[in-house]
């Protein structure tokens, strides 16, 4: 199975802040990596599909890159409705694994 | 408008048996792979199971295979969760998503969940 590793694990942040959250993945998934948004209880929200392509709907201050075994979600300027969980998934081959979330919390 | 909407949650005993619900709505049903995604209380997200257009091919979580299996109706619209053997750690939330493709390596992620139903196994 392909293990998905984020890091942070948390992080504190202020309004307009730039954040950024890493994934890794235990072997090479090509572009199949996407990120979701968590909120206690909403459904998650795809935010970035295919590792840098923004769903349709999300804000443009989201930004995904990488390839291969490396993964980057950004957020230019974190606005207030940003705090949430948000977690990578790879979507190459089954079981589809999720990373174990970055929990982006007001400084 | 696509709607997924699960049922079948509720209380069980370990070692008892449910079988959750998912019925889909606003596209073409058989055209997606669909996945089953829960999570526990304090945790993360932890996908569960998934299956493709046509039911041929199924995937599982190490935690769940060989009690848990996953199936579709693509005439009734409806996926599927057997869960069996049912464990105090498969208390969790779970969702039904679409996967925005029909199998196979997904480029396109899950674009649509449910809300979930709540399954708690407790003695």
């Amino acid at each position: 199975d392909i293990q998905m590793t984020q890091s942070p694990s948390s992080l504190s942040a202020s309004v307009g802040d730039r954040v950024t959250i890493t994934c890794r993945a235990s072997q090479t998934i090509s572009s199949y990596l996407n990120w979701y948004q968590k909120k206690p209880g909403k459904a998650p929200n795809l935010l970035i599909y295919g590792a840098s392509n923004l769903q349709s709907g999300v804000p443009s201050r989201f930004s995904g890159s990488g390839s291969g075994t490396d993964f980057t979600l950004t957020i230019s300027s974190l606005q207030p409705e940003d705090f949430a969980t948000y977690y990578c998934q790879q979507s190459y081959s089954t079981p589809r694994t999720f990373g174990q979330g970055t929990k982006v919390e007001i400084k | 408008e696509v709607q997924l909407v699960e049922s079948g949650g509720g209380v069980v005993r370990p070692g008892g048996s449910l079988r959750l619900s998912c019925a889909a709505s606003g596209f073409t049903f058989d055209n997606y792979a669909m996945s089953w995604v829960r999570q526990a209380p304090g945790k993360g997200l932890e996908w569960v199971s998934g299956i493709n257009w046509n039911g041929g091919s199924t995937g599982y979580a190490d935690s769940v295979k060989g009690r848990f299996t996953i199936s579709r109706d693509n005439a009734k619209n409806s996926l599927y969760l057997q869960m069996n053997s049912l464990r105090t750690e498969d208390t969790a939330l779970y969702h039904c998503a679409r996967e925005d493709c029909s199998g196979g390596s997904c480029y396109s992620g899950s674009g649509y969940w449910g809300q979930g139903t709540q399954v708690t196994v407790s003695s």
